[in-house]
């Protein structure tokens, strides 16, 4: 069975910060893995995704992300936070013929 | 361009009661899904239709039914309403099921549910 972790359940950051939110993920054979951001009473957005190739991925509002094999792990990251980013995030993997499996969330507080 | 649209937003049921949550997308999708998200434990998929004139159990199928009308249209059934049913529930659609993995999913806003 495919299960994914997110270790934190909030990160506080001050506005200007690196912001690393993380994720490790479970998952028979090859992972896909992405990130999605909820806003308050909103669904939940696409940010990025890694299928295959460079293990840095970049997607939308200036987040990226790290694919790690060896250490199945797959951290969001922003190098300067804004206020603006507090949010809901999460992380989801899913692996060839099965469905789409999300982590509990990590809420970020970006305080200014 | 609306995406997805979940009706109602927001809903109080008694215990019992039935009720029917609406979805619909516009962006020509195959595959549609609805989702539960509590506090804590991310989202679980309830039911998926991975095209039209299928639909499949997801990990929390119990108390639900669904029907996929048409392409466009994904609905969710509560016959007999519990308080455990208080959630929120979304509705997703992607380009594809099978086939096209890193598809991404694209949300509703989401209904409230409140079953007392």
């Amino acid at each position: 069975a495919q299960s994914v972790a997110q270790p934190e359940d909030q990160v506080n950051v001050a506005e200007g910060n690196p912001l690393t939110v993380k994720c490790t993920y479970s998952v028979s054979g090859n992972p896909y893995l992405f990130w999605y951001v909820q806003y308050p009473n909103r669904g939940l957005q696409f940010l990025l995704k890694y299928i295959t190739g460079d293990n840095l991925v970049k997607g939308s509002y200036g987040f990226e992300a790290e694919f790690n094999k060896s250490q199945t792990s797959f951290h969001l990251k922003k190098p300067s936070a804004l206020v603006s980013d507090s949010a809901l995030y999460f992380c989801a993997v899913r692996a060839a013929g099965n469905k789409l499996t999300f982590g509990g969330g990590t809420r970020v507080l970006v305080k200014p | 361009n609306a995406g997805v649209t979940q009706t109602p937003k927001f809903q109080v049921l008694k215990t019992g009661q039935s009720m029917t949550l609406q979805c619909a997308q516009d962006m020509n999708h195959n595959s549609m899904y609805w989702y539960r998200q509590d506090p804590g434990m991310g989202l679980r998929l309830i039911y998926y239709s991975a095209s039209e004139g299928t639909t499949d159990k997801g990990e929390v199928p119990n108390g639900y039914n669904v029907s996929r009308l048409n392409k466009r249209e994904f609905s969710l059934r509560l016959e007999s309403a519990a308080p455990s049913q208080t959630s929120v529930y979304f509705c997703a659609s992607s380009e594809a099921f099978r086939g096209s993995y890193n598809s991404p999913l694209h949300f509703g806003n989401g209904t409230r549910l409140t079953v007392t």
